[in-house]
């Protein structure tokens, strides 16, 4: 059973440019959710989608923004890129929601620089 | 606010040296703990959850128990190939990471 695949897995942005970074999930699962991972902060949360629809969302600003398609395949944009923007962004998918504490599936990542 | 601490920050074994990582956790109503591997360049591993004081959980040289507090990932005679970044997380929908035990066995 093919994992989360997560396209690119490497970008170079500049600031100010927005970035859409790709994300697919282990066949059957529903809901998506996306962290970032920097050295100083760990892993934060960001966002959940299930079923097309956001569940739940962390403290990020609103320049940090997500989807997900019907085929449960998400994508996440961040705009107006800043150098505090660079990090690993780690999407994982599960059966359930967070709701219901299925385990999470990570990808392997995007490593995103901002320059 | 949830809050996930874990120490020691590095643990550096001899392979067949055993240990204990330990995860202490604040959160009003957690639903879940979760334990997690991440290797360099690769995203987290699932390992396990536990959901009760007093549960534990078994996989291979890894163990897992749970207090009303804290956690511990005990690592039984380990290999050079349990060498990796150990996370925990709890859970109240979303994961509360901690910072993670870089953990390196040596041969």
């Amino acid at each position: 059973k093919a994992g989360v695949t997560q396209t690119p897995r490497y970008l170079i942005k500049t600031r100010g440019q927005q970035v859409t970074l790709s994300c697919s999930p282990i066949s059957g699962h529903r809901s998506v959710s996306w962290y970032q991972q920097t050295p100083g902060q760990g892993l934060q949360f960001l966002f959940e989608y299930f079923s097309e629809t956001q569940r739940n969302k962390g403290n990020f600003p609103g320049r940090f923004s997500g989807r997900q398609f019907s085929n449960s395949r998400s994508e996440m944009n961040v705009s107006t890129l800043e150098l505090g923007d660079s990090a690993l962004y780690l999407c994982a998918s599960s059966l359930g929601t967070g709701a219901t504490n299925s385990p999470l599936h990570f990808g392997n990542g995007t490593r995103l620089t901002v320059t | 606010e949830d809050q996930v601490t874990q120490s020691p920050e590095a643990l550096r074994l001899q392979e067949g040296e055993s240990s204990s990582l330990n995860c202490s956790y604040t959160v009003s109503g957690l639903r879940g703990l979760f334990w997690y591997r991440q290797d360099p360049g690769k995203g987290p591993e699932f390992l396990f959850t536990l959901y009760s004081a007093g549960e534990e959980k078994e996989k291979e040289r890894l163990k897992a128990t749970l207090t009303k507090k804290e956690s511990f990932l005990h690592i039984t005679a380990p290999k050079p190939e349990d060498s990796a970044t150990y996370l925990c997380a709890v859970s109240r929908g979303a994961l509360t990471f901690g910072s993670g035990t870089r953990l390196q066995v040596q041969p």
